[in-house]
């Protein structure tokens, strides 16, 4: 079963700190890697997403670091702000399954003041 | 606005009651998909469209019942309810384009409580 395992569950970090968030995948088949902000009360909304022809993509404040030979990703957050406070999911899916994407399990980030 | 549209936004369903759950996209995305959300579980399909007229199952389909009559519309059925099914159901769209890094529209989601 194609699987995308995350961590840490849950991760608390002060103003200004850089969280990180790990997925690892199992299919080597996946060739797109998107990870979605969720705020509560609301649907999950795509942040950045990455292909496995690159190592790193930035967009703003948000960076994935890729590792196509340990199948693994992560997210960094540079300079986080309380207003980052959500709940973050990465997914993967390959273009022949029809995009279905397969998520991890999430990862609920607070940033104090 | 533009975007996924779910209704209701809250249920309380009773053991053995069935209802549908609403979703309507007005982007004209050909794929449509609904998850299930539960604490610390992430998000699991139970069905998705790649078109009007076609479905499949997901991950989780037991329990549900899905149709796809238009474009636009794809409601989900809970025809038994069971406590199991308590959780957080979202719709979500997209169009995929071969070479183009693609992205899903979620709705903002029903919660369900089956008592």
């Amino acid at each position: 079963q194609q699987q995308v395992k995350q961590s840490p569950q849950s991760l608390i970090v002060q103003k200004g700190g850089i969280p990180i968030i790990n997925c690892a995948y199992e299919n080597t088949a996946f060739d797109y890697f998107p990870w979605y902000q969720q705020f509560p009360g609301k649907g999950p909304a795509l942040l950045i997403a990455i292909r496995p022809d690159v190592s790193e993509k930035k967009e703003g404040r948000f960076t994935i670091s890729f590792n196509k030979s340990a199948k693994q990703f992560s997210l960094h957050i540079m300079d986080s702000q309380p207003g980052d406070s959500a709940t973050y999911f990465c997914a993967a899916s390959k273009e022949t399954s029809g995009s279905r994407l397969t998520f991890g399990e999430g990862t609920q980030l607070t940033v104090n003041p | 606005n533009a975007g996924v549209t779910q209704t209701p936004k809250f249920r309380i369903l009773k053991i053995g009651q069935s209802m549908t759950l609403q979703c309507t996209q007005d982007m004209n995305h050909n794929y449509m998909y609904w998850y299930r959300q539960d604490p610390g579980m992430g998000l699991k399909l139970i069905y998705y469209s790649v078109g009007a007229g076609i479905t499949d199952k997901g991950e989780v389909p037991n329990g549900y019942n899905v149709s796809r009559s238009t474009t636009e519309d794809f409601p989900l059925r809970l025809e038994l309810a069971a406590p199991s099914q308590t959780s957080v159901y979202f719709c979500a769209s997209s169009y995929p384009r071969s070479g183009s890094p693609y992205g899903y529209t979620f709705g903002s989601g029903t919660r369900l409580t089956v008592v």
